[in-house]
């Protein structure tokens, strides 16, 4: 069954560092996303991506933020300058029809 | 902006029906999802909805629709230890808005 992966599955870094995270979507989706879950709390959506570019983006996803798709595979989160206030969980979602989820990515900024 | 609600914990016995409970505020939604989280674990997406149904049967699974009072819930029937977890709802306009979830406690 076609699954959704995410690389790494738990990423260390020290503050002001920054920090590439990676997914693959399921190969015939075209809707990509990302969301975050900072630990005890709900899951939060932080942009969709669509025909290459993003279509929307929360208050969260500000000028550290930054997507891409480097390639027809990969869909990649990438976080400028890490402040300790983005340890969570973050999440890879792609979409044909139904959203299906990665299993996430642990980052932890000391 | 849009919501989802849930109420935070549900205790069951092992063998009982659960029903988790959901209401959110976004009209233009398409679907309606139900997702599990075990501890420590991704996102197990569960059962979904369409937004012109009212019910939808999944083995175990019930999930069941109310458009007009925005209500949503999932019922699980004879419930077992294994089905600890917190349960996410959320709703689908493009973007998933997710509700805080709900732990289930399954004891004996």
């Amino acid at each position: 069954e076609p699954e959704v992966t995410q690389t790494p599955s738990h990423q260390v870094t020290q503050m002001g560092q920054e920090v590439i995270l990676r997914c693959v979507p399921i190969s015939n989706h075209l809707y990509f996303y990302w969301y975050r879950q900072i630990l005890g709390q709900k899951v939060e959506f932080l942009v969709s991506f669509y025909n290459n570019e993003i279509s929307e983006k929360s208050e969260i996803f500000d000028d550290q933020f930054s997507v891409e798709r480097p390639d027809g595979s990969n869909f990649t989160l990438k976080i400028r300058s890490t402040k300790l206030e983005d340890s969570a969980m973050y999440f890879c979602a792609s979409k044909q029809g139904e959203q299906f989820f990665g299993p996430g990515t642990r980052l932890t900024v000391l | 902006g849009e919501d989802v609600e849930q109420s935070l914990f549900l205790s069951v016995r092992e063998g009982d029906s659960s029903v988790i409970n959901c209401t959110y505020t976004d009209s233009s939604s398409t679907y309606l999802y139900w997702y599990k989280q075990e501890p420590g674990a991704g996102l197990q997406l569960l059962t979904y909805i369409f937004s012109n149904m009212d019910m939808k049967q999944d083995q175990r699974l019930t999930v069941l629709l109310n458009k007009k009072d925005k209500h949503l819930s999932l019922r699980i029937a004879d419930t077992q230890t294994g089905d600890s977890a917190i349960y996410f709802c959320a709703d689908d306009n493009n973007k998933l808005i997710f509700g805080a979830g709900t732990r289930l406690a399954v004891h004996p």
